[in-house]
């Protein structure tokens, strides 16, 4: 059982380009969700998916885009790639009712 | 709106003496209250949850939190640590709402010493 697997672990972008990040879940869950990490800020919501072709914002949504058109993949999509962004991007996904939130092992990212 | 801050950016122990990692919140209803533990390289592996049941909750790796609402706080014990016990923790907060939106608290580094 793979759970909640997040490609690529690293990449660096340099300012301005854009790129894709993967998410898939093999769990059937309704719910999944996309965090960043900052240094002593925790982890921040930017995007996040109730079912297939249902998306909302969370906190932090400014410069990023999802789509959510099956309930297996959640991609997460820089457009034009900022310093601001360089962070650890976290997908997590939850199923229905079940309050344990299954996270990837992470994508580090650094905009140069 | 909710919000969780955890005290100390940074906890160093001795193996084998206790840990306190110390976590406040703040909500407008009966908060869902949950820790979770990142060790280096990995993703986040979550620890224990209160959700209004008993107060005092155990989680997995002798780790416990107690619920105490007339202080806000949610903080985490173990009476012994292990070197393996080395991670960042997080408290979090869920929100009533759609989306079952959490709030992560800045995290706290542990640090043990042998």
């Amino acid at each position: 059982n793979a759970g909640v697997t997040q490609t690529p672990k690293f990449r660096i972008l340099k300012i301005g380009q854009s790129m894709t990040l993967q998410c898939t879940q093999d769990m059937n869950h309704n719910y999944m969700y996309w965090y960043r990490q900052d240094p002593g800020m925790g982890l921040k919501l930017i995007y996040y998916s109730v079912g297939a072709g249902i998306t909302d914002k969370g906190e932090v949504p400014n410069g990023y885009n999802v789509s959510r058109s099956t309930t297996e993949d959640f991609p997460l999509r820089l457009e034009l790639a900022a310093p601001s962004q360089t962070s650890v991007y976290f997908c997590a996904s939850q199923g229905q009712g079940n309050e344990k939130l299954f996270f990837g092992s992470g994508t580090q990212l650094s905009v140069l | 709106a909710q919000s969780v801050t955890q005290l100390d950016s940074h906890v160093s122990v001795s193996e084998g003496t206790p840990v306190l990692l110390r976590c406040n919140y703040s909500s407008s209803y009966s908060p869902s209250l949950f820790w979770y533990v990142q060790h280096p390289n990995k993703g986040l592996q979550l620890l224990l949850k209160y959700t209004s049941a008993a107060t005092l909750v155990k989680g997995i790796n002798g780790f416990e939190a107690e619920f105490k609402k007339s202080e806000t706080s949610f903080h985490l014990t173990k009476p012994s640590a292990h070197m393996s016990d080395a991670a960042e923790y997080f408290c979090v907060v869920r929100g009533n709402n759609a989306g079952n939106m959490l709030t992560f608290g800045g995290g706290t580094r542990l640090m043990v010493k042998p």
